[in-house]
């Protein structure tokens, strides 16, 4: 079985700020893929970013950026230039690709400051 | 492009009640996902329809929980009776295939069982 881990509960930044959000995972498939999502107090879950297994650079998409470490089955998600409308909650998850079942951490809650 | 539509947004019931909730996924996408996100967790899959076929239903509580997508458009995910533990966000999401590793969420539907 695979496991998300995500070890902070709660994180503040200050506005114009960068914060680094942890997550690890377990598995012992070569093949997958690893998501962040976040989700506003509306509720509904916003795609970040996406990283495949196999892809050798660290996926960007804007101000996100994932910091990919295979080896410690690391995938952090970097937030730049924190604005006030990323206070959320941030999930990390990960797709298995025999059977594309995606897995959410416990998530972490981002608040910025002004 | 309309997102993923869900009603009703929030409901509140007693112990042993029923209770249904649907669905209206993106337009043209084949595979809707219903997630189960209880307070201070990550979603968690109940089940997959691909079309109107079920690919993966393994998390499904069977005993009190059924759902259906019958013209592999709208879905209804129903609890007949609901328990205490039912208390929780329940999510719909969409993509267009099983492959494609992009979910779109909807809001949600906040139910407390009382």
């Amino acid at each position: 079985a695979q496991k998300i881990t995500q070890t902070q509960p709660g994180m503040f930044v200050q506005e114009k700020e960068a914060v680094t959000l942890d997550c690890t995972y377990d598995t012992s498939d070569q093949s997958y893929g690893l998501f962040w999502y976040k989700q506003p107090s509306s509720g509904e879950m916003i795609f970040l970013i996406y990283q495949g297994s196999y892809d050798e650079q660290n996926a960007t998409e804007g101000r996100y950026s994932l910091n990919f470490q295979k080896a410690r089955k690391s995938a952090n998600l970097v937030i730049s230039a924190s604005q006030l409308g990323d206070s959320a909650m941030y999930f990390c998850a990960m797709r298995r690709s025999n059977d594309y079942k995606l897995s959410f951490g416990a998530g972490t809650t981002v608040t910025v400051r002004a | 492009e309309a997102g993923v539509a869900q009603s009703p947004r929030y409901k509140i019931i007693e112990k042993r009640q029923s209770v249904a909730f649907w669905c209206n996924p993106i337009s043209g996408h084949a595979t809707l996902y219903w997630y189960q996100q209880i307070l201070g967790q990550g979603p968690k899959l109940l089940i997959q329809f691909q079309n109107n076929g079920v690919v993966d239903d393994s998390q499904l509580p069977k005993d009190r929980f059924s759902a259906e997508r019958l013209k592999g458009v709208d879905s209804t995910l129903k609890i007949q009776p609901a328990k205490l533990e039912d208390s929780a966000v329940y999510l719909c999401a969409s993509s267009l295939g099983q492959v494609s590793y992009e979910q779109y969420f909807g809001p949600g539907t906040r139910l407390t069982v009382t």
